[in-house]
């Protein structure tokens, strides 16, 4: 059974901090995305990563791929409170994604 | 607005009712994908339809149904709703092609609460 593990579940962190979420998933995959939702709301779309490698960056985050070790990792660069919500990554197989538990991020000042 | 409309965004039914969610993919998706958010499931794969046709299935109860229509749009529809339907539903559509897929949008979803 496929499974898409992520860790920590929680994190709460002061801003300036540097911190990296891990997903772990036990079956191969061509792409890996990177999902952020802020309560009650819709899963907004972070990264999409298609190969082994593959690192993509945006403002404060930073998302990699390494499909030997199944892994995919986001790294938050001098957190600021903007970016506290929760970060899904998701597998891409079989016609459809199947989502980590995701990690619910608070940055305090 | 990402382009992948839900309606409504809030129902609040009964049990034992039945209920229908309705989504209008983004212009040019070819695919739709129904996902149920709940506290303790987490974000999970319900069904997906390409043009018409039911392409895959996940853990989605005899109870629901879906279909997706010649414009495109989709329906999911809920009946003998227990206390334990009650999640978020969120709509994705993407661009399908032979090639792959590119990506996903998300709808902002309909907060369904049965009492």
């Amino acid at each position: 059974e496929l499974k898409v593990e992520q860790n920590p579940l929680f994190l709460s962190m002061q801003e300036g901090k540097n911190y990296t979420i891990y997903c772990n998933y036990s079956t191969t995959s061509d792409r890996l995305y990177w999902y952020r939702q802020d309560p009650g709301k819709s899963l907004e779309s972070l990264f999409v990563l298609l190969s082994n490698g593959a690192v993509k960056q945006e403002g404060r985050l930073m998302a990699s791929l390494d499909t030997k070790a199944r892994l995919s990792t986001l790294h938050i660069t001098a957190a600021v409170h903007d970016l506290s919500a929760t970060y899904f990554c998701a597998w891409e197989g079989a016609q459809k994604l199947v989502f980590g538990q995701g990690t619910r991020l608070t940055i305090n000042p | 607005d990402s382009g992948v409309t839900q309606t409504p965004k809030h129902l609040i039914t009964a049990t034992g009712q039945r209920v229908t969610l309705r989504c209008s993919p983004r212009s040019g998706d070819l695919s739709v994908y129904w996902y149920q958010q709940s506290l303790d499931q987490g974000l999970q794969f319900l069904i997906q339809y390409y043009n018409g046709e039911e392409r895959a299935k996940g853990n989605i109860l005899e109870r629901f149904s879906a279909q997706q229509f010649p414009d495109l749009h989709s329906e999911l529809n809920l009946s003998s709703l227990e206390l334990g339907d009650s999640a978020l539903y969120f709509c994705a559509s993407s661009v399908d092609t032979a090639w792959g897929n590119y990506g996903y949008t998300f709808g902002s979803g309909t907060r369904l609460t049965v009492v």
